[in-house]
């Protein structure tokens, strides 16, 4: 079973629609982190949180909010969805104990269109 | 502006030969990087990192060399397979998370 569980895993959607994405891991991680890809940009930082009730804005959090409802659960939400929200998004990983270097562990990814 | 840069979007190398990937950082306080690899419908997956106190760091077919001086790295993977086509990201840490490069893909042509 994999260790970073994403859900869904494609969601085509409309403008307008409020949209969640959820992670799960079993890796017993304090660390977790949302990113998107897009063609040719790399992946950029949504939104990170070192535990429970430790939440930051990353590079592109404009349009996006998050929830960590437990250790093991950091879910992404899209409030309205905008056709530029379409993207390849990313949920990861990481452990404390392994000190700040932050060898991240990511999710399968959710491949998200938004019409 | 962009604070890792790899700068070539793809590069295509024979089987058998020398696979030399290239990201360049712009901040002397990241201390920590590393290179993951990431393929199609797939997440990235850790590959091999390097801290700010060595110059050099090998794992089997891959070697990854640090100059701090030029705030360059690399990544060296010899002999390069045709598994290893993927797209491979640099990314750097220092007391913020991990930020990543565009991404280079890397074809191995047989």
């Amino acid at each position: 079973d994999a260790d970073v569980t994403q859900t869904p895993r494609n969601r085509i959607t409309k403008t307008g629609k409020r949209i969640m994405l959820e992670c799960s891991q079993t890796k017993g991680h304090d660390r977790m982190y949302w990113y998107r890809q897009d063609p040719g940009l790399g992946l950029r930082l949504i939104y990170y949180s070192f535990d429970v009730k430790d939440i930051n804005k990353g590079e592109i959090s404009d349009g996006y909010s998050v929830s960590r409802q437990a250790q093991a659960k950091f879910s992404l939400s899209l409030e309205s969805a905008i056709p530029n929200q379409t993207a390849l998004y990313f949920c990861a990983t990481s452990s404390r104990s392994s000190g700040r270097y932050n060898e991240q562990f990511f999710g399968p990814g959710t491949r998200l269109t938004v019409l | 502006d962009q604070q890792v840069k790899q700068n070539s979007p793809s590069l295509s190398v024979q089987e058998g030969r020398i696979s030399i990937l290239n990201c360049d950082y712009t901040n002397s306080m990241f201390d920590y990087f590393l290179w993951y690899k990431k393929y199609p419908a797939e997440g990235p997956t850790f590959l091999i990192s390097i801290s700010s106190i060595k110059d050099k760091n090998e794992d089997g077919r891959f070697t990854v060399f640090l100059n701090k001086s030029a705030k360059h790295l690399s990544l060296h993977i010899v002999p390069s397979q045709p598994g290893d086509s993927a797209v491979y990201f640099c990314a750097v840490s220092g007391n913020t998370p991990l930020v990543f490069g565009k991404g280079t893909r890397l074809s191995v042509i047989a």
